[in-house]
């Protein structure tokens, strides 16, 4: 079963903008990880955010984690076409990571 | 580093056949995990492996078997195959000793169609 639920679904930006993708999840973690997947192949290993913590960056990435809500969000910035993808978060609690659908993210050059 | 290796890229079966899918983790990495992602789903956890052991496993019957070898590579084997078993299966390496905040790296997946 999926943990988490990742809004929106889909989401379509120009180049340049900014994304937000949100994720909500259910039971206690010990961290959230945020994957990307390029057209169904293996997922790609983006932040870890421990549970202890509420903001983290990499590079262009920006990822929050409010514990008492239930939710992190990511967002990219500057964002450019070959950001398209699907972006999943993925928690870790007493089990290996536990995924939601996704956000289908499609950059338009 | 040849990261995390899995084969056949792709494989197509008749229902009620048996399928054998292999996966190779990242060098330095000792536990195995498999996942199942259906067609425009978050992949699904099937199984986890250390020490050639299965250390836990998700909601999957027990058609879906697995092994792991000392050298650390692992098999998922599935028996009586379903039209349903149409997926993309995902292996993803890591190293346990790293505890649960330790990020996985994945494989690039096998496509099965079961026909």
């Amino acid at each position: 079963s999926q943990q988490g639920e990742e809004d929106p679904q889909a989401l379509s930006i120009q180049e340049g903008e900014n994304a937000t993708m949100n994720c909500s999840y259910k039971t206690s973690i010990n961290n959230l990880q945020w994957y990307r997947q390029n057209s169904g192949r293996g997922l790609v290993h983006l932040i870890l955010i421990r549970s202890n913590e509420r903001e983290k960056h990499s590079g262009r990435l920006r990822v929050t984690l409010d514990t008492s809500k239930k939710s992190s969000s990511l967002l990219i910035t500057a964002s450019r076409a070959a950001d398209t993808a699907s972006y999943f978060c993925a928690t870790v609690g007493n089990t290996p990571l536990v995924f939601g659908k996704g956000t289908r993210l499609s950059v338009i050059a | 580093d040849a990261g995390v290796t899995q084969s056949p890229t792709h494989l197509i079966k008749t229902r009620g056949q048996q399928v054998t899918l292999r996966c190779s983790p990242k060098s330095g990495h000792d536990t195995v995990s498999w996942y199942q992602q259906a067609l425009g789903q978050g992949p699904q956890f099937i199984f986890q492996y250390y020490e050639e052991e299965e250390r836990q496993r998700g909601n999957f019957p027990d058609r879906f078997s697995g092994h792991q070898f000392p050298n650390y590579s692992s098999e998922l084997n599935v028996n009586a195959l379903l039209l349903g078993d149409s997926a993309l299966y995902l292996c993803a390496s890591s190293f346990l000793g790293g505890g649960w905040n330790t990020e996985a790296f994945f494989g690039q997946g096998t496509r099965l169609t079961v026909v």
